[in-house]
């Protein structure tokens, strides 16, 4: 059953780099029919798409989140990564991880990772 | 904020059937997915596509769409349905392609 281990700091300083790592094992990232996401999740709060990366390196971003988000892939380690800059305490929540299928009519994300709690403050 | 509105609390009697909705201009073209996240823990994909259930989640959820509003029935609420539930689209007119509702607590009484 593929799985999918989050890794990273859970605290990051204002104006920092969030950085997480997310490890898939018993599946591949370079499958043709997947895409592999970052969704967030602040406190108390709903869920919200950050971007995902197809393992050609094809990457789309949430509008509001493009000029600071970086999501990248080591297809060799089978990881994905992201990157957030400029961080501030808005950015504060918990960061998922996701297997993606966009279908033409549907799209879903069927595997999560566990979740890392990242928390922006001095 | 969310395209895609959900009611935010939503309650049903143990063993009786609950429906819980997702609107959005996106749905008119595009079928939701539905998760169902208990606190402290991930989301967990309980249905996609038209009305199609992964492994594992119990025939009791199903799915319908009308309009541009999506549905995820719980026919015979069990106490551990009660949880937070999200529908998740694709919008491509506001420049991103995914998008969450903003969620329904459900609380099993």
């Amino acid at each position: 059953q593929l799985q999918l281990q989050q890794s990273g700091p859970g605290l990051v300083k204002p104006s920092e780099t969030l950085s997480l790592t997310c490890t898939v094992s018993d599946g591949s990232i370079s499958s043709s029919y997947y895409y592999w996401a970052w969704i967030r999740q602040p406190p108390g709060k709903g869920l919200e798409w950050i971007g995902n990366i197809y393992y050609t390196g094809a990457t789309s971003y949430h509008t509001s989140l493009r000029s600071r988000v970086t999501i990248s892939a080591d297809t060799l380690k089978n990881q994905f990564f992201l990157r957030l800059s400029s961080v501030t305490a808005a950015d504060t929540a918990v960061y998922f991880c996701a297997r993606h299928f966009p279908g033409y009519t549907s799209s879903y994300f069927d595997y999560w990772g566990q979740g890392t709690l990242v928390t922006v403050s001095s | 904020s969310s395209e895609l509105t959900q009611d935010p609390a939503v309650s049903v009697a143990l063993g009786q059937t609950v429906r819980i909705t997702c609107q959005g201009d996106s749905l008119r073209n595009f079928y939701a997915s539905w998760y169902q996240q208990k606190p402290g823990q991930a989301p967990i994909l309980v249905l996609y596509d038209k009305n199609k259930r992964p492994s594992g989640v119990p025939d009791r959820f199903s799915g319908s769409n009308s309009g541009d509003t999506a549905s995820l029935t719980i026919s015979g609420a069990q106490a551990e349905d009660e949880a937070n539930y999200f529908c998740n689209s694709r919008d491509s007119s506001r420049g991103h392609l995914e998008e969450f509702g903003g969620g329904t607590k459900l609380t099993v009484l």
